[in-house]
């Protein structure tokens, strides 16, 4: 059975901070793996990483996956309160891409 | 990006009617799109896998009577929640494959009273 583990569940910093979340994963057929941000509605996209060592960024967000070692981690500096939301990551394998999430990351950046 | 729409996106109904959830893909063909459930405080569980012109594949535990999936067409999928329950209450979410990406709808609240 695929899994994907987050740590950790839930995070509090304040403004200004870096914060670093962490994906770990156990799937056959590993093809990609993906970060979303969710906040009150669906997920929304992040991230796909499909190759070791790349780190793929986004302004104050990076991310980079080891499919050596079977994960990956999310960067986010100078975090802003904006940033508060649960972040998913979820691994796709198989033919039909199927997503399997981890339980997520509640990160609750303070003024 | 692509863009997904699901409707209604919030539905409250009685105990033992049925309700039908609609996830479309709005700029693209999707040939595969896929129903998760996310209750309060917990991620997305993926219920099935529903296909274009077949059937759909649902995941251990997921009642297919319960939960029916029609792929009509490569733009629209429905999910029927068949006499449902308060414990049927739930986040419902689809999203849509492209080659490289899922695309997310904005989900549908159901609450059975």
């Amino acid at each position: 059975e695929d899994k994907v583990v987050q740590s950790p569940l839930s995070l509090v910093v304040h403004e200004g901070d870096t914060v670093t979340l962490n994906c770990s994963y156990e799937v056959t057929n590993f093809r990609s793996l993906l970060w979303y941000k969710q906040e009150k509605k669906a997920p929304t996209f992040l991230f796909m990483l499909t190759s070791s060592g790349i780190e793929k960024k986004s302004g104050r967000l990076s991310s980079i996956l080891d499919k050596k070692e079977l994960f990956s981690i999310l960067n986010i500096t100078a975090t802003q309160t904006g940033d508060s939301a649960i972040y998913l990551c979820a691994v796709g394998g198989g033919s039909n891409y199927k997503l399997t999430f981890g339980k997520g990351t509640l990160l609750t950046v303070n003024p | 990006g692509a863009v997904v729409s699901q409707h209604p996106s919030r539905v409250i109904c009685k105990s033992g009617t049925s309700v039908k959830i609609e996830c479309r893909s709005l700029d693209f063909q999707a040939t595969t799109m896929f129903w998760y459930r996310q209750f309060p405080k917990q991620s997305l569980m993926l219920m099935a896998t529903s296909n274009e012109g077949s059937k759909a594949t649902y995941e251990q535990g997921v009642e297919k009577d319960k939960f029916l999936i029609n792929h009509a067409s490569l733009t629209l999928s429905t999910l029927t929640v068949t006499s449902a329950h308060p414990e049927d209450s739930s986040f419902y979410i689809c999203s849509a494959r492209t080659d490289t990406e899922q695309y997310f709808g904005p989900g549908t609240r159901l609450t059975v009273t």
